[in-house]
C-alpha cells in the first residue's frame, strides 16, 4: 500500500483567510486527485494532476503536483464558509486501486 | 443521469445478520469499487471490479462478498455482520480510459451493527 499523509488533519479559520493543505508520500504516483466531501455525502472530485510540477486553478483553489510526483498541495485563497468540508487526496499507482489520504477537515467561519 | 445510486441510505443490523448493500451506476463505467469510511481512517478499499464478471479484493475484504453480473450493478454482501463493520460505505465508479481512474461516488450507506 502506498501511504498518503495529509496535513493538517484539522483546520479552523475565519472567512477571508488563506490556507494550504498538504498531501505527501514516499511513493511516486502516476496521477493525484483531490476530492471534497460534505457531511452526509460522498466525495466529489475537484481536480486531477498528472504531470510533475503541474499547477491547476479552480476559481480560488490552486492545486500543485510535486516535481517528483510524490506530493501535492491545495491552496485556498480568501476562504469562504462554502469551502467547509473534508478534503481528500488520492494517488493512482500502477493499477486501478486508488490510495486515499485520511483527509483534512476544514471549517471556515463567517 | 442519476450517476451512482446506493440503497439503503441507513441500516441497523444485529450481530450475525446478513444483508446486501445495493449500488448502481448509469454512466456505463467499467470500473466499480466499494469503500468504507471510518473516523480517522480515511477511505479504505473493500473490493473492486474492472468489468462484468471480474472482481478483486482491496485493502479490507474480510467479511464482505461482491459479484458483478452486469456493468450497471455492483452489490456488496455482508455475510455475518459484526460490530467492527459499523461504518459508512461508499460505492464508486470510474471509466476505464486514461491513467487517472477518477472516482464518481454514491451518497453512501450508513450501517450500524449492534
Amino acid at each position: 500500500t502506498q501511504l498518503l499523509e495529509q496535513s493538517p488533519q484539522f483546520l479552523s479559520i475565519q472567512e477571508g483567510e488563506n490556507l494550504t493543505v498538504y498531501c505527501n508520500s514516499s511513493s511516486v504516483f502516476s496521477s493525484l486527485q483531490w476530492y471534497r466531501q460534505e457531511p452526509g455525502e460522498g466525495p466529489v472530485l475537484l481536480v486531477t494532476v498528472v504531470t510533475g510540477g503541474e499547477v491547476k486553478k479552480l476559481k480560488r483553489l490552486t492545486f500543485q503536483f510535486g516535481d517528483a510526483r510524490k506530493d501535492s498541495s491545495l491552496h485556498i485563497t480568501a476562504a469562504q464558509p462554502g469551502d467547509t468540508g473534508l478534503y481528500l487526496c488520492a494517488g493512482a499507482g500502477s493499477g486501478y486501486a486508488l490510495n486515499f489520504g485520511k483527509g483534512t477537515s476544514l471549517l471556515v467561519t463567517p | 443521469n442519476a450517476g451512482v445510486t446506493q440503497t439503503p441510505k441507513f441500516q441497523v443490523l444485529k450481530t450475525g445478520q446478513s444483508m446486501t448493500l445495493q449500488c448502481a451506476q448509469d454512466m456505463n463505467h467499467e470500473y466499480m469499487s466499494w469503500y468504507r469510511q471510518d473516523p480517522g481512517m480515511g477511505l479504505r478499499l473493500i473490493h473492486y471490479s474492472v468489468g462484468a464478471g471480474i472482481t478483486d479484493q482491496g485493502e479490507v475484504p474480510n467479511g464482505y462478498n461482491v459479484s458483478r453480473s452486469t456493468t450497471e450493478d455492483f452489490p456488496l454482501r455482508l455475510l455475518s455482520a459484526a460490530p467492527s463493520q459499523t461504518s459508512v460505505y461508499f460505492c464508486a465508479s470510474s471509466y476505464s480510459g486514461g491513467v487517472s481512474y477518477e472516482q464518481y461516488f454514491g451518497p453512501g450507506t450508513r450501517l450500524t451493527v449492534t
